[in-house]
């Protein structure tokens, strides 16, 4: 089962950031948070992760709660290629990534 | 090399067809994947390879037989398939041994069965 909540949709307009939510109240000391996000009928595409520390790279920021049991994928100027699934997963090192409902962005005009 | 490639990508087939969908990567990973993406659903984990050897079985029926022939080759072989397992088929791979082990995936097999 997933461990992670994630609302079912969101809209974002275009050009500004879309922040996404995920709670994860039961992760554990040694789980890091993925954010992979999957473009209409194309396969997924790994975004970012972390353990503990806020993240960012050339597509996106995470921020992760002090306590740890909730994130926040941000992408700060959304596009129209942004409109996709976004899948929060909480993974330890050696276990397999397991896909829950995810996120579905709509990236307005 | 950043790609995992997949073929077909579009697979049309009778229940009583023999076929196969294959998966390659040239990027040293280890580890290889196969996922069941039904429409409006999120992946599910079909089988691991790790290090050419099967790791993982998620209770998947015999009709779907996976092969792992080399490092770089992943493949599904399809036998006497349903109708209710058409679906998008991915693949992924990824290294074994670091310890974040991110996932690289293809663009996926779509199957039809009739």
């Amino acid at each position: 089962d997933a461990k992670t909540t994630q609302p079912p949709s969101m809209d974002c307009a275009e050009g500004r950031a879309a922040n996404l939510p995920c709670n994860h109240s039961t992760i554990s000391g040694n789980e890091y948070v993925y954010w992979y996000r999957q473009i209409h009928s194309q396969g997924p595409q790994y975004i970012i992760h972390g353990l503990k520390n806020n993240e960012t790279n050339e597509m996106a920021s995470l921020i992760i709660t002090e306590d740890r049991k909730s994130s926040t994928l941000i992408l700060p100027h959304a596009t129209l290629r942004d409109t996709a699934v976004y899948y929060c997963i909480v993974r330890s090192y050696g276990q397999n990534f397991v896909f829950g409902p995810g996120t579905r962005l709509s990236v307005l005009p | 090399d950043t790609e995992v490639t997949q073929t077909p990508k579009h697979l049309v087939m009778g229940m009583t067809n023999k076929k196969s969908l294959k998966c390659e990567q040239h990027m040293g990973h280890r580890a290889m994947y196969w996922y069941k993406q039904k429409a409006k659903k999120p992946p599910e984990l079909m089988f691991v390879y790790s290090y050419e050897k099967l790791s993982i079985n998620e209770s998947v029926p015999s009709r779907f037989s996976p092969e792992c022939p080399n490092s770089s080759l992943l493949n599904l072989h399809l036998h006497a398939l349903q109708p209710e397992d058409s679906a998008l088929y991915l693949c992924a791979s990824s290294q074994v041994s670091a310890e974040t082990g991110e996932l690289f995936f293809g663009e996926g097999s779509r199957l039809t069965v009739l």
